[in-house]
């Protein structure tokens, strides 16, 4: 069935830090892939997504490319901010495309002043 | 826009007890979810609503959790009886439809069994 792996967490970083955060699936065809942040005490937001091969999906100065050929979807971001701290989801949505999310495990991001 | 309505955001119930959840989804979202989030894990899907009707349970433990949405807007999810490994955080979410649109969640219930 499909899945979806994280790098594990907590990660923490200096403020103004390259960010990584590791993302590989396993999936029949093309799904749709995402990104998602809960920050402290608030719900799920989108953060980004790509649908097909090649894109790159990008929001808030991340990124993350859809690399067919890895089956992953990395986020990165070239200079993290205190803000930045929250959990991450990666994410996929089938070729059936109902719309139903599997989840990764989550990435804790903690960035430090 | 108001977004994805959800109550109680926290309870405490002792095993065995019942507890019900409700969801508001943001207007005119044909489609909404139950996420089961377990402390450390991703979101997992219960079930899947497109307006009234149930597009996907197959991951909802049926002898003990039931939801409904009635006339299509919003939902309830109920767990009787309530086991200790259901301390979760329920997360709901809804969007404009199933396939291939973002989907909008709310805070959650955090629910803890003693």
């Amino acid at each position: 069935g499909n899945s979806v792996t994280q790098m594990e967490g907590p990660v923490t970083l200096s403020e103004e830090a390259f960010l990584t955060i590791n993302c590989t699936y396993t999936a029949t065809g093309y799904p749709s892939l995402f990104w998602y942040v809960q920050y402290p005490g608030e719900g799920l937001q989108l953060l980004l997504k790509a649908t097909k091969a090649d894109d790159k999906g990008s929001n808030k100065g991340f990124e993350a490319t859809y690399r067919k050929e890895t089956t992953s979807f990395h986020l990165e971001k070239g200079s993290v901010q205190v803000s930045d701290s929250a959990v991450y989801f990666c994410a996929l949505v089938g070729t059936s495309n109902t719309g139903k999310l599997i989840f990764g495990q989550g990435t804790t991001l903690q960035v430090k002043p | 826009e108001a977004g994805v309505a959800q109550s109680p955001r926290y309870k405490i119930i002792e095993k065995r007890q019942s507890v019900a959840f409700w969801c508001n989804p943001i207007s005119g979202h044909a489609t909404l979810y139950w996420y089961q989030q377990i402390l450390g894990q991703g979101p997992k899907l219960l079930i899947q609503f497109q307006n009234n009707g149930v597009v996907d349970d197959s991951q909802l433990p049926k002898d003990r959790f039931a939801a409904e949405r009635l006339k299509g807007v919003d939902s309830t999810l109920k767990i009787q009886p309530a086991k200790l490994e259901d301390s979760a955080v329920y997360l709901c979410a809804s969007s404009p439809r199933g396939r291939g649109t973002e989907a909008f969640f709310g805070q959650g219930t955090r629910l803890t069994v003693v």
